[in-house]
């Protein structure tokens, strides 16, 4: 089955705006990843938030969950350029010892 | 700060050939996993493996696959007699641990060419 969807899947803003990317999932989980990728690099881990926190913070960026909505969101604050990359969140499944990815956002931040 | 690696980054195949992934977890990470991205769609798992053998794996990860450890630092990804459909990017992450705060570490990448 799907998990982590991700929207919107394709988001462009200007240089300085902030982002906003929501991820939905469909189990329970033990935690929730979002990962970055360039274009045809690997992935990077940004941020991890467990099952029983619902927001976190890392330099420019704000996680939150609501697992009652089984949701997440990514805020990215006075974007940059460099900023430009997809957005994938992934799931840590309960009782799995597998990530199961979206398909990501793929954010265009305009100088 | 360390990282995993992974070689080649590119492997172009010939239909029906046979081909080894390579992929060198941080040193003293103990899960190690494959995953796999076709060119525009999502990433998707393949194998989990702890302690010496597959912890788990998914539907795509039949017969033609395996994977291996065969020494302390490598942790290698076969696909025997290739298809066409396995052209795709070859992802290998490691984890500290399985405890819930642990994230997976990713490499680079091998892309995969089948012709």
């Amino acid at each position: 089955s799907q998990q982590g969807e991700e929207d919107p899947q394709a988001l462009s803003i200007q240089e300085g705006e902030n982002a906003t990317m929501n991820c939905s999932y469909k189990t329970s989980i033990n935690n929730l990843q979002w990962y970055r990728q360039n274009s045809g690099r690997g992935l990077v881990h940004l941020i991890l938030i467990r099952s029983n926190e619902r927001e976190k913070h890392s330099g420019r960026l704000r996680v939150t969950l609501d697992t009652s909505k089984k949701s997440s969101s990514l805020l990215i604050t006075a974007s940059r350029a460099a900023d430009t990359a997809s957005y994938f969140c992934a799931t840590d499944e309960v009782n799995n010892n597998d990530m199961r990815f979206g398909a990501g956002t793929r954010l265009t931040v305009k100088p | 700060e360390p990282e995993v690696t992974q070689t080649p980054s590119h492997q172009v195949t010939q239909m029906g050939q046979e081909v080894i992934l390579r992929c060198v977890p941080i040193s003293n990470h103990l899960y190690f996993y494959w995953y796999r991205q076709i060119l525009g769609q999502k990433v998707e798992f393949l194998v989990s493996f702890y302690n010496n053998e597959i912890s788990e794996k998914s539907e795509i990860f039949d017969d033609q696959f395996s994977v291996e450890r065969p020494d302390g630092s490598n942790f290698t990804l076969k696909i025997r007699s290739t298809k066409l459909e396995d052209s795709a990017m070859y992802f290998c992450a490691s984890r500290l641990t399985g405890a819930y705060n642990q994230p997976q570490h990713f490499g680079d990448g091998t892309r995969l060419s089948i012709l």
